[in-house]
């Protein structure tokens, strides 16, 4: 069954360093998400992702975060420069349409030390 | 602005008991989408539901989408410990691309 896949699955990073999150989405799919969830809070949205540009984000995206499709199956998550309240949990989601079953990856842990 | 609610917040049952989960929508939805969630972990897609009135159930958990599509039920029968986790209620709207996420439910059961 195609699932979502993100790399890696637990990343320590100093404050201030740069971290990359990776995701490949289904292969099928055009719409692309990422969303965070701060332990024991509620998963927040971050960005959507169509046609190679952001369709839509939230506050939380500011211009610290960036995402990229660099190739035909990578859909990456980049902080610039890490907080220590970054520290989430941050999941990836695809879709096929605009409206529909967003399927997750298993999601990549992130603590900033 | 908090466009799903969910209630209750937690819940603790025992073993063999039914409980209900409550997802309420400030705007009628295209969909509406349950999922659970392990402690720390992923989130596991349970059930979707699209039309108004629609029902599904798989195991021992049905999922109920009121007439107006503003209003979801999640249900589960006879709670083992399996049941523990966070439950999460997801919806999409008619306009925006923007995916929401209740509060969750964290439940647990008692053996």
């Amino acid at each position: 069954e195609p699932e979502v896949t993100q790399t890696p699955s637990h990343q320590v990073t100093q404050m201030g360093q740069e971290v990359i999150l990776r995701c490949v989405p289904i292969s099928n799919h055009l719409y692309f998400y990422w969303y965070r969830q701060i332990l024991g809070q509620k998963v927040e949205f971050l960005v959507s992702f169509y046609n190679n540009e952001i369709s839509e984000k939230s506050e939380i995206f500011d211009d610290q975060f960036s995402v990229e499709r660099p190739d035909g199956s990578n859909f990456t998550l980049k902080i610039r420069s890490t907080k220590l309240e970054d520290s989430a949990m941050y999941f990836c989601a695809s879709s096929e349409r605009n409206t529909g079953e967003l399927f997750f990856g298993e999601g990549s842990r992130l603590t900033v030390l | 602005s908090q466009e799903l609610e969910q209630s209750p917040q937690s819940l603790i049952v025992q073993e063999g008991k039914n409980l209900t989960i409550n997802c309420t929508s400030s705007k009628t939805l295209y969909g509406l989408y349950w999922y659970k969630q392990k402690y720390g972990e992923g989130l596991i897609f349970l059930m979707m539901l699209q039309k108004g009135g629609e029902e599904k159930s798989h195991e021992k958990i049905t999922a109920k989408l009121d007439e107006k599509k503003q209003q979801s039920s999640l249900h589960i029968t006879a709670s083992q410990p399996s049941h523990a986790g966070i439950y999460l209620c997801g919806a999409d709207f008619l306009t925006g691309n923007q995916f929401y996420f209740g509060t969750g439910t964290s439940l647990t059961v008692i053996p």
